[in-house]
């Protein structure tokens, strides 16, 4: 079946600009996160969606970043006012109810 | 602060050789373990998922558990240029099966 999705691939913004990241998870899988991974370095958590729930928010590093989930399913990733320091690849993923989480292809970020 | 540590190597074993990857947590009530392999560029790839203490076999991959002493393990048997990666250790948040921590990742170099 199809996996996780992620558009675009790549994106390269100018400093000061928004973007909006979007993912499209398994089907069936109620369960959405979003994290992002600098060059060289580990997985660090951004937010997560379940269900209905309300958002866990406690991985943004800060109020420039937010994120929707539409209809429980389809989610987007919005950064604003954009700086360098940004600059990563965010990956997506969604998983069963036993935890297992499966990642889409990521979204490479770069702020120029 | 939940916590899990991995070597972050490289560790480099020639082919055809047995690769032995560890892990330790520091939730006890953890529930599920999983290993997840990571190419250079690409996203995370869920190898191995563990839920009891013991061994768990999937081709040339064991996963080991031991939760008394809160330590997880990947062998990779007859290891393969094609397995040169980092590989994450992850360990779900508490009883629930909702969030999972990333260990930084070793990364293997199998030598042809």
């Amino acid at each position: 079946g199809a996996g996780v999705s992620q558009s675009p691939s790549n994106k390269v913004t100018e400093k000061g600009k928004d973007v909006e990241l979007r993912c499209d998870p398994i089907s069936g899988h109620t369960a959405l996160y979003w994290y992002r991974q600098s060059l060289g370095q580990g997985l660090e958590f951004l937010i997560y969606f379940q269900g209905n729930s309300a958002p866990d928010k406690s991985g943004l590093p800060s109020d420039r970043f937010s994120a929707e989930r539409t209809g429980g399913s389809v989610s987007t990733l919005t950064i604003q006012r954009t700086q360098q320091e940004d600059s990563a690849v965010y990956l997506c993923a969604s998983s069963t109810a036993r935890g297992e989480q499966y990642f889409g292809p990521g979204t490479r970020l770069t702020v120029t | 602060q939940k916590e899990v540590e991995q070597n972050s190597g490289p560790l480099s074993v020639p082919e055809g050789a047995i690769a032995s990857l560890n892990c330790t947590y520091s939730d006890r009530v953890s529930q599920s373990f999983f290993w997840y392999r990571q190419y250079s560029g690409k996203s995370p790839e869920l190898i191995m998922s563990i839920y009891s203490n013991g061994d768990k076999e999937d081709g040339r991959f064991t996963a080991q558990l031991n939760k008394a002493s809160q330590y997880v393990s990947l062998l990779i048997r007859d290891s393969q240029p094609s397995d040169s990666a980092t590989y994450l250790c992850a360990v779900t948040e508490g009883r629930s099966a909702r969030q999972l921590t990333f260990g930084s990742g070793t990364q293997l170099t199998v030598l042809p």
